[in-house]
């Protein structure tokens, strides 16, 4: 069976850092598209960034030059490195399987809250 | 500009049925859409790809009552028998090279 688990979301003040990481079962990420979604309280889902299998990296223009998609293929595991943060990066985070396009595998998500 | 279009909310009758619609923007009209579930408070659930030509690919263990469909620039989603928890967000999403796109979803109400 295939899953993913979201990991590192927290509590973090405007301009800081935060990784999250999201680690693979039943699947290798380095042969697959692996994206970052969010969804900030009440709202609809965001498309964040995604790595390709070649690991060629696209982002959202909303965190183009803050976050940084990473994987390591040891662990199986992707990342998305977080700095400059602002408030309204506030959302919960989902990894997610890109397959052909569709995202067919989703975690259960990881908070981040950046507040003072 | 690569863009999906839904109604915010729909409802529908306990046992009845729904179509849900999502439009592509002008100029994208030959791109296939996937279609996702939110339940309330959980994480989204990856239903099925929708093509241009109405052809539907579902995930296993989605149940028949869901359906996919096609007319130009429009991808439906249809839902029969409806049950207590269909009810939820439901979500289109696409891809083009380098990006990635949802539509605002639609909250499906069940009376």
């Amino acid at each position: 069976e295939l899953h993913v688990v979201e990991s590192g979301g927290g509590l973090v003040q405007p301009g800081g850092s935060l990784r999250l990481s999201c680690e693979a079962s039943g699947f290798t990420v380095r042969r697959n598209y692996m994206t970052w979604v969010r969804q900030a309280p009440g709202k609809g889902l965001e498309w964040v960034s995604i790595i390709y299998a070649g690991s060629d990296t696209y982002y959202a223009d909303s965190v183009k030059g803050r976050f940084t998609i990473s994987r390591l293929n040891s662990n199986n595991t992707v990342y998305l490195q977080m700095n400059s943060l602002r408030p309204e990066d506030t959302a919960v985070y989902y990894c997610a399987r890109d397959w052909g396009g569709a995202f067919d595998v989703w975690g259960q998500g990881t908070m981040v809250t950046v507040s003072s | 500009q690569l863009v999906l279009t839904q109604s915010p909310s729909a409802s529908a009758s306990l046992g009845g049925s729904v179509k849900l619609t999502c439009t592509l923007s002008s100029g994208h009209s030959n791109y296939a859409i996937a279609w996702h579930q939110q339940q309330p408070e959980k994480g989204p659930r990856y239903l099925m790809t929708v093509n241009s030509d109405g052809s539907h690919s579902k995930v296993d263990g989605i149940p028949d009552r869901f359906s996919g469909s096609s007319s130009g620039a429009e991808r439906y989603l249809s839902i029969s028998s409806l049950q207590s928890e269909d009810e939820a967000d439901y979500y289109c999403q696409t891809w083009g090279t380098a990006i990635r796109v949802f539509g605002g979803g639609t909250k499906l109400t069940v009376l």
